[in-house]
C-alpha cells in the first residue's frame, strides 16, 4: 500500500558532492513537492512541480534544484553539498482536484546529513 | 504570497479534554484549501482534516473539527476527548488554486502534549 517512495531513509555525503534525492509516487498525481525540516522551523518548502517538466521554486530553492521527467518521478538535487543542508527532507504529492476532498501523501522522509 | 501562522509552539492539555490548536493565513488566491496534518515521534505525517475555501460547513472528521472563519482568515483544530496518543507535532497546511500557484504551504507546527 506504498504511495510515495522516497529511496534513501538515511544518507550520509561529503561537502562539495552532488547528491541526488530520488521521490516516486504511484497515485498519478499532477503536483509534486520537496520539503525540508528543522527543528521549530516546520516544512519549509524548496521546489514543487505542477505537470511533467514544469517547476516553481519554493520559499528556500537556494542551494537546489529538481527535475521532473515522468509524471510519477520527482528529484531534488543538491548541486554541491554543504554542512547546512543538513536536514530531513519529505516528498509529498497530492493530485490536482480543488472542489473536493484533497490530500497530500508524504514520503517516509530522508535524513540527510552533511559532513 | 501564501503564508501560514501558527502561534503555539507548545501546548497542554489533559487526557479527555478539548483543545483548540490556533492556525492564521493569508492568500490572494480566491480558491484555497486548508489542511491539518499530524505528525508523531515516528515522524510519518498523518492526514487528519480538510476545508476549502468555498464550502459553507465546518470539516468533522471523528474527534476532529476544523473551526473555518474566513473573514479572520482562520482555520483552528478542535480536539475533542484528547487522548495520549494525540501527543504529537500538528501541522497546518494551505494549498492554492491549480497550475503553478498549486503551492502546498505548512507551518511551523504547534507540538500537543496530552497529560494523563
Amino acid at each position: 500500500d506504498v504511495k510515495v517512495t522516497q529511496s534513501s531513509r538515511y544518507l550520509v555525503k561529503r561537502t562539495g558532492e552532488k547528491v541526488f534525492l530520488e521521490c516516486v509516487q504511484d497515485m498519478d498525481h499532477e503536483n509534486m513537492f520537496w520539503y525540508r525540516q528543522d527543528p521549530g522551523l516546520g516544512l519549509r518548502l524548496i521546489y514543487f512541480s505542477y505537470d511533467v517538466k514544469m517547476k516553481e521554486k519554493g520559499d528556500i530553492p537556494e542551494g537546489y534544484s529538481v527535475s521532473r521527467e515522468k509524471k510519477e518521478r520527482f528529484s531534488l538535487i543538491l548541486e554541491s553539498a554543504s554542512t547546512n543542508q543538513t536536514s530531513m527532507y519529505l516528498c509529498a504529492s497530492i493530485n490536482r482536484g480543488i472542489t473536493a476532498i484533497t490530500e497530500a501523501f508524504f514520503g517516509q522522509g530522508t535524513r540527510l546529513t552533511v559532513v | 504570497a501564501q503564508k501560514i501562522t501558527q502561534t503555539q509552539p507548545g501546548m497542554f492539555v489533559q487526557e479527555k479534554e478539548a483543545v483548540t490548536l490556533d492556525c492564521t493565513y493569508d492568500t490572494s488566491d480566491p480558491s484555497y484549501g486548508l489542511f491539518w496534518y499530524k505528525q508523531p515521534s515516528s515522524g510519518e505525517m498523518i492526514f487528519l482534516i480538510y476545508q476549502g475555501s468555498y464550502d459553507q460547513q465546518n470539516a468533522t472528521e471523528g474527534r476532529y473539527s476544523l473551526n473555518f472563519q474566513k473573514a479572520r482568515k482562520s482555520a483552528n483544530l478542535v480536539i475533542s476527548a484528547s487522548q495520549l496518543g494525540d501527543s504529537a507535532m500538528y501541522f497546518c497546511a494551505m494549498r492554492g488554486s491549480g497550475g503553478s500557484n498549486y503551492k502546498l504551504t505548512f507551518g511551523k507546527g504547534t507540538l500537543l502534549t496530552v497529560n494523563p
